[in-house]
């Protein structure tokens, strides 16, 4: 089983600041990583996949890099409505795992 | 606009059985793999189950693996997960979830499964 390892556990910011989160995984995944948000009683949201393309109607402050191990979730420029928990997601073995979690919270 | 809607939770036994159904609408069920993700609450994503588009495979995690089933009938654009021999540690949101090209892209919503006695 992949294991994907998030870091750091919780991000505190400011709005207007840039986030960086990152997801290393356990073996190579090629670019076969995703992110999701997700706020407080809600579903996850797609923002990205295959490590760097983001999906229908996600904003540009939102991008991926990485391949391989080693993958980058940045936030250009934090709004408000940005603040929750981030998941990376790999498709390239099975089973499918998920990361643990980066929360963003105002700091 | 693509919709996925989970019912079937609820509060059962250790040892029980539970069935939840997702329908799903705005778009051709019958085209995409499926697959079921939980999540404790306050916790992480755990994944579950993938169907084919047509349920002639499946797959299953480990823990999970001979007591739950996944099905779909695309005649009623419907997702299952058959939950058997249920345990505490299966309480958890249960959200069904479309695959494109290998990534769940639409969720719904959850249905909370809670395993107490």
């Amino acid at each position: 089983e992949i294991v994907l390892t998030q870091s750091p556990a919780t991000l505190s910011l400011s709005p207007g600041e840039r986030a960086t989160l990152s997801c290393r995984a356990s073996q190579s995944v090629s670019s076969s990583l995703a992110w999701y948000q997700q706020k407080p009683g809600q579903a996850p949201r797609l923002l990205i996949y295959d490590a760097s393309n983001r999906a229908t109607g996600i904003p540009a402050r939102f991008s991926g890099s990485g391949s391989g191990t080693d993958f980058t979730l940045t936030i250009s420029s934090l709004e408000p409505e940005d603040f929750a928990v981030y998941y990376c997601h790999q498709r390239s073995n099975w089973p499918r795992t998920f990361g643990q979690g980066t929360k963003v919270e105002i700091k | 606009e693509v919709q996925l809607v989970e019912s079937g939770g609820g509060l059962v036994q250790p040892g029980g059985s539970l069935r939840l159904s997702c329908a799903a609408s705005g778009f051709t069920f019958s085209t995409y793999w499926m697959h079921w993700v939980r999540q404790v609450p306050g916790k992480g994503l755990i994944w579950v189950s993938h169907i084919k588009t047509d349920g002639s495979s499946t797959s299953y995690a480990d823990s999970v693996k001979g007591r739950f089933t996944t099905s779909r009938d695309n005649a009623k654009n419907t997702l299952y997960l058959q939950m058997n021999s249920l345990r505490a540690e299966d309480t958890a949101v249960y959200y069904c979830a479309r695959d494109t090209n290998g990534t769940p892209d639409y969720w719904g919503q959850g249905t909370l499964v809670t395993v107490s006695s």
